[in-house]
Order: structure tokens, then C-alpha cells, then sequence
């Protein structure tokens, strides 16, 4: 059983460049959920999916935009990279909504944006 | 957004020792969770508390969800030096969103 698993682990970007950083879990969860990590500061919230076919906006949603066309799947896409998002992702999966759901997490890609 | 306090920011202690941390919020949460994340991993959580006054343990970690659902504590026991990592609280949202602590950095000293 993977989990939760993100691809690439690693990347270097270009400013300006763009690139899709995938999520994909195999526990049949319903929500989806990308998070930044910078130091000093917890996890936040970019976007997140109640189910296949739906997004919506986190805490800081903005250069970025997501997909999740299949239930398995949730990709995080930059259009134009800035150097404020290099960052460690990290995506995460719940069954549920409900409180009694915790959240499972990848074990992250670590982006750099020169 | 909201923002949880979470203290201290880092401990450096000896083994064998016990460990204490707190988060403290501004807002109301229905549920608390303390996670650790050990370096190059994502967060794992450890233990999840969903009513107030609760008090969960989960081998060697006690957590408590404070009376008025603004605060949560994590106590650690007899400290080893596989507890080395970060911990993050975290309060559950509307939505099943979570809002996270900065961490506390724990360091052990065998």
C-alpha cells in the first residue's frame, strides 16, 4: 500500500518556466489537498478537492492553479515560476470531510526557482 | 488567515527527559491533531483529539484538547532519540482544512 505518493521529488525551475507536480493516492480517499511548507512556518493551504471533478481555492492559491480529473489524482501546476515558490509541496488525502478524518500526506517535492 | 501559536520553537534536551509543547489559537476548533515530520518525510500524525478536555495517549505521547477548544498540549515521555523531528499541531477547519503551527524542533541529546 503507497499511500500517498508525489512525483517529482526534486525539481530546479527557471523563472518563468512551468511544470505539474502530481498526487496520486491509492486508499480511495474523496479529498485532496496541496500544502507549501517555508521555513519558520507550518503547512499552508494552496488548494484542495472534495471529490473527482472539484477544486477549490486554500490559503495561499495565487500562481497556482490544480486538476482532478480522476478521484487518484491531484495535480498542482505553476504557469510561470517565481522564485517566492520555491517551497516544499506536500499533498495529502482524507477519506472524508469529516473531522473525524485525518488527513495522510506524500512525502513531498522540494522545488527550486532560481 | 488564521494562525496557530505553537511553543516553544525548538527544545534541545537530554534523553530520558520528558517534553512538553503547546498551540494556543485565537479560534474556536472542533478537532486538534499533533503530527511529527521527520526530515525529508511528510508529517505523520500522531494523535488526533476530537472533544474538549479530551486527553489521548498513544505509547509514550499524552495530548489534551484544552477545555475552551482554543488550546491543545503534547507531552512526550521519557524522551529517546528516535523523537527527534518536527511537531506540528494543527486545528481542523470547516471542510476538513487544517491550520498548522510553525513547529516545535526537537533535539535530543543521548
Amino acid at each position: 500500500n503507497a499511500g500517498v505518493t508525489q512525483t517529482p521529488k526534486f525539481r530546479v525551475l527557471k523563472t518563468g518556466q512551468s511544470m505539474t507536480l502530481l498526487c496520486a493516492q491509492d486508499m480511495n480517499h474523496e479529498y485532496m489537498y496541496w500544502y507549501r511548507q517555508d521555513p519558520g512556518m507550518g503547512l499552508r493551504l494552496i488548494h484542495y478537492s472534495v471529490g473527482e471533478g472539484t477544486t477549490a481555492k486554500g490559503e495561499v492559491p495565487d500562481g497556482y492553479n490544480v486538476s482532478r480529473l480522476k478521484k487518484q489524482n491531484f495535480l498542482l501546476g505553476l504557469e510561470s515560476a517565481a522564485p517566492s515558490q520555491t517551497s516544499v509541496y506536500f499533498c495529502a488525502s482524507s477519506l472524508t470531510g469529516g473531522l473525524a478524518q485525518p488527513q495522510h500526506f506524500g512525502d513531498g517535492t522540494r522545488l527550486s526557482i532560481l | 488567515g488564521q494562525q496557530l501559536n505553537q511553543s516553544p520553537q525548538s527544545m534541545f534536551i537530554q534523553e530520558g527527559e520528558d517534553v512538553s509543547m503547546n498551540c494556543t489559537s485565537s479560534s474556536i476548533f472542533n478537532t486538534w491533531l499533533w503530527y511529527k515530520q521527520d526530515p525529508g518525510e511528510g508529517p505523520v500524525l500522531l494523535i488526533a483529539l476530537y472533544k474538549a478536555g479530551e486527553l489521548t495517549s498513544n505509547g509514550r505521547l499524552t495530548a489534551q484538547f484544552g477545555i475552551t477548544r482554543k488550546d491543545s498540549f503534547l507531552n512526550i515521555s521519557a524522551s529517546i532519540p528516535s523523537d527527534v523531528g518536527i511537531y506540528f499541531c494543527a486545528g481542523m477547519e470547516y471542510g476538513n482544512k487544517l491550520v498548522f503551527g510553525a513547529g516545535t524542533i526537537l533535539r535530543v541529546k543521548s
